[in-house]
């Protein structure tokens, strides 16, 4: 079946304006996962999603992160007020379940370039 | 928190011959899970093979294998018969039996030369 698709590819957004992120899992995909992935920090985790639920969402770096999912599927990582360290690929991976081995799959990611 | 380092940030490698890249990772659990990841780049992290830390036998894929190293927690990826397609950014991730995120090495750039 299709694979992680994550949009828009590309953003460029000015400093200050929110900016939406957007992810489609694998189908039947029950665990989401966030990550950044810049060139300081290499990849960072951010968030994970377990159905429609947050049980960690220790890795956002500040309050102006969200996250959100609903229907067990598609998720929107919305980061508001940006700022230019926000400039990353932001990179989302689902898997069929946490537990075990079971492999996470990612997206393309979206580059965000704060101007 | 479990930390993966990745000794080589660059390695250069002709066509059809052998390159390990390194991987050592810190953590006090004895059940977990290593990973290497591909990422060319078109920027999709790609799984490469995956190893379970209760497993003694060494994962292999195709010209792709490993050499997991417990007590010495070492997890080096060995590609056999490098092709032009392996070039890419090459990641190694560790993942706790008890947790579920990633957590990522620096990478290895790998340049695979005609």
């Amino acid at each position: 079946g299709a694979g992680v698709s994550q949009s828009p590819s590309n953003k460029v957004t000015e400093k200050g304006k929110d900016v939406e992120l957007r992810c489609d899992p694998i189908s039947g995909h029950t665990a989401l996962y966030w990550y950044r992935q810049s060139l300081g920090q290499g990849l960072e985790f951010l968030i994970y999603f377990q159905g429609n639920s947050a049980p960690d969402k220790s890795g956002l770096p500040s309050d102006r992160f969200s996250a959100e999912r609903t229907g067990g599927s598609v998720s929107t990582l919305t980061i508001q007020r940006t700022q230019q360290e926000d400039s990353a690929v932001y990179l989302c991976a689902s898997s069929a379940d946490r537990v075990g081995n079971q492999p996470q799959h990612f997206g393309d990611g979206t580059r965000l370039s704060i101007l | 928190a479990q930390t993966v380092t990745q000794s080589q940030p660059e390695m250069s490698v002709q066509e059809a011959e052998t390159v390990t890249l390194s991987c050592t990772y810190d953590t006090s659990e004895n059940n977990y899970y290593l990973f290497w990841y591909k990422q060319p780049p078109s920027r999709q992290m790609i799984l490469v093979i995956r190893q379970e830390a209760y497993k003694q036998q060494n994962a292999t894929e195709n010209r792709f294998s490993v050499n997991f190293q417990k007590a010495a927690k070492s997890f080096s990826l060995k590609i056999s018969d490098s092709q032009l397609g392996d070039t890419a950014m090459y990641f190694c991730a560790f993942r706790s039996n008890s947790g579920y995120a990633l957590n990522f090495g620096k990478g290895t750039s790998l340049l695979v030369t005609p």
